[in-house]
This record gives C-alpha cells, sequence and structure tokens, in this order.
C-alpha cells in the first residue's frame, strides 16, 4: 500500500538537543497528522494540521503543513528521554478523511 | 472520558483459522477505522465504519471484513488466516460529521500471531 516518504529513519541525539525529521508526498494531503508510537503501544497524536502553510506548536513540538500540501515537517526542541519512540507523520488525502495514509516512520534514540 | 479500547491484547492463532478483534470507540466518536501494522512499518488502512455500513477499504482481500454496532463498537473478522497476517491491528476511533471525519485516536492494539 501507499506510505509516505518520511526521513530520516532513524536519528541517535543526545539529550538537550533539537531534533527535527520531514514528510513527503508525491500527492497532495489535505490534513497532516504526527503520531508518537512506543514499543506495543497505538500511536498517539502529536500535532494536527488542516491548512497549507499553517505552523503549530504543542509544547516543545513545532509541525508545518508544507505550502505545496506534499510535505510537513516536525521539531522537537530540547530533546528529553521520554521523546524517544517512533514518530510517524500521516495525512488525508481526500476531504472524506477516511482513510488515513502514514509514513515510514522515524525512528529516535536518545544517547545517555 | 474513556478512550479507544481493544480485545484481546495479544492473539496466537494457526494458518486457516479464523479471528475477531473488537474495539471500543472513544465516547463522543461514531466512526471506527481498522488498521494493521507489520513490524517496522507504518500502519496501513484496512477499512472503515461508520453507521453501520463499510466507508472505504483499503486494498485488502475479501477474507477481511468488519461490523459496527449501534454503540458504535466494532470488530475485524479475518478468515483463513495467513502467515503474513501477523502484525499489530490498529482500532482508531473518530467523529463524522456531515461529510467529513475529525482526527483519528488510535487504541493500544491487538497483537496478532499467525504460526
Amino acid at each position: 500500500g501507499q506510505q509516505l516518504n518520511q526521513s530520516p529513519q532513524s536519528m541517535f541525539i543526545q539529550e538537550g538537543e533539537d531534533v527535527s525529521m520531514n514528510c513527503t508526498s508525491s500527492s497532495i494531503f489535505n490534513t497532516w497528522l504526527w503520531y508518537k508510537q512506543d514499543p506495543g503501544e497505538g500511536p498517539v497524536l502529536l500535532i494536527a494540521l488542516y491548512k497549507a502553510g499553517e505552523l503549530t506548536s504543542n509544547g516543545r513540538l513545532t509541525a508545518q503543513f508544507g505550502i505545496t500540501r506534499k510535505d510537513s515537517f516536525l521539531n522537537i526542541s530540547a530533546s528529553i528521554p521520554s521523546d524517544v519512540g517512533i514518530y510517524f507523520c500521516a495525512g488525508h488525502a481526500n476531504f472524506g478523511n477516511e482513510k488515513l495514509t502514514f509514513g515510514t516512520g522515524t525512528r529516535l534514540t536518545i544517547i545517555p | 472520558e474513556t478512550g479507544v479500547t481493544q480485545s484481546p491484547t495479544h492473539l496466537i492463532k494457526t494458518r486457516g483459522q479464523q479471528v475477531t478483534l473488537r474495539c471500543s470507540s472513544q465516547s463522543g466518536h461514531n466512526t471506527v477505522s481498522w488498521y494493521q501494522q507489520a513490524l517496522g512499518q507504518g500502519p496501513q488502512f484496512i477499512f472503515q465504519y461508520y453507521r453501520e455500513e463499510e466507508n472505504g477499504r483499503g486494498n485488502f482481500p475479501p477474507r477481511f471484513s468488519g461490523l459496527q454496532f449501534p454503540n458504535y463498537s466494532s470488530e475485524l473478522n479475518v478468515n483463513a488466516l495467513e502467515l503474513d497476517d501477523s502484525a499489530l491491528y490498529l482500532c482508531a476511533s473518530s467523529r463524522t460529521s456531515g461529510r467529513a471525519t475529525d482526527t483519528q485516536y488510535f487504541g493500544p492494539g491487538t497483537r496478532l500471531t499467525v504460526l
């Protein structure tokens, strides 16, 4: 099935560093979402973006909906140990919003 | 407010068997979507249920079927299990009004292992 292209695939950073990851698509999406998934758990919604160009923050997290509607990025500032996990971008390609298409995931590891 | 719940947590089946997974939607939500997540992959959309009918389907064969009940809870049924069906099955609930569905919130998943 179709998946969004997400990069990087994995990141190894030190506590306190900033993190940036992005997601691209060959087609237009009407909604972009960012989820975090811990091992053995379901994805937890972090940020939802509904309009091209929108920049939204949630605490130390900031995400943007690209102007072309074909990309989005997520930044995490001043990383802490609980940020460890897999981050997925996801989007709705149609206005009915029934199907979420997910990215391939970015695994974030914090080096002590 | 109760979140999305799924049962069972884990399940082991053998090839050819049938399985039923269950999902209770979050309070106030009327729509349930099911996803399959293979190890190391992002979730893949199976189908969505709204008003007790299938409302959109991904690229999955007919042996994947579902139901939605009047209380908005849902079941995912998989017949003739194959080894490749081993995955985490995620249920997400959302609210549909008019033609649009709001943001989907996920349950913890059911880990299915097919031997």
